[in-house]
């Protein structure tokens, strides 16, 4: 059973174009997460999530919406796609302190 | 200047060498994470350590909260071995990590 699924797991578009990316977890988990895996492999924060709550937003333009329906899903929509929006995306869930991560999803935006 | 540093940067060992790699960082944390990558690009989370040492089988994480230093040891390396370990850190009340910029390790067989 996977811990932390993510869907899609390859997303190719064209600028301008909306595209969600959907996680979800079977831990029990109430934080989750979304990182940002730049082409130069450096990850960083994005988004947290605590029980559906928004905690953190680490200055990510507002077209990027994350909705978290219930506290096992945590979702990523993007508007107007911009090419630097081309990187891969990880979403993570933890419980006091360790943290396992999802497989990733690589969006290419052309 | 990265709250987090990390070196080497790219190692690259013979099999059954002892491998090093360090993390230093300038800011208080709550506890620091060893996470490795593997070239298939999922992440792992190795170590979660507040204080002391940790060991996994061949894995061996310490922590110098004073001197703001972590070093993560693999003993009997194996090209199996080869990823990217990253150092990371969460702070205070936030679970968020802060990462560093990696280290690419390479076994040769």
């Amino acid at each position: 059973d996977t811990a932390v699924s993510q869907t899609p797991k390859y997303l190719v578009t064209q600028m301008g174009n909306d595209k969600s990316i959907k996680c979800e977890q079977n831990l029990g988990h109430d934080t989750m997460y979304w990182y940002k895996q730049d082409s130069k492999k450096f990850l960083k924060i994005m988004f947290s999530y605590n029980n559906k709550e928004l905690i953190i937003n680490e200055t990510v333009p507002n077209r990027f919406s994350p909705k978290s329906p219930d506290k096992a899903h945590l979702n990523l929509h993007i508007n107007s796609l911009e090419l630097g929006d081309s990187a891969v995306y990880f979403c993570a869930s933890s419980s006091g302190g360790e943290q396992y991560f999802g497989p990733g999803t690589r969006l290419t935006v052309t | 200047k990265n709250e987090v540093e990390q070196s080497p940067q790219n190692l690259t060992a013979q099999e059954g060498e002892f491998i090093t790699i360090n993390c230093s960082y300038s800011v208080g944390i709550s506890a620091l994470h060893w996470l490795q990558q593997h070239p298939g690009g999922g992440i792992v989370s190795l170590f979660m350590l507040s204080s002391g040492k940790k060991k996994h089988g061949r894995l061996i994480a310490t922590i110098n909260i004073q001197e703001k230093h972590s070093s993560l040891h693999i003993t009997a390396s194996h090209p199996r071995d080869s990823a990217v370990y990253i150092c990371a850190l969460s702070q205070g009340g936030s679970e968020k990590l802060v990462f560093g910029k990696g280290t690419k390790l390479t076994v040769n067989p």
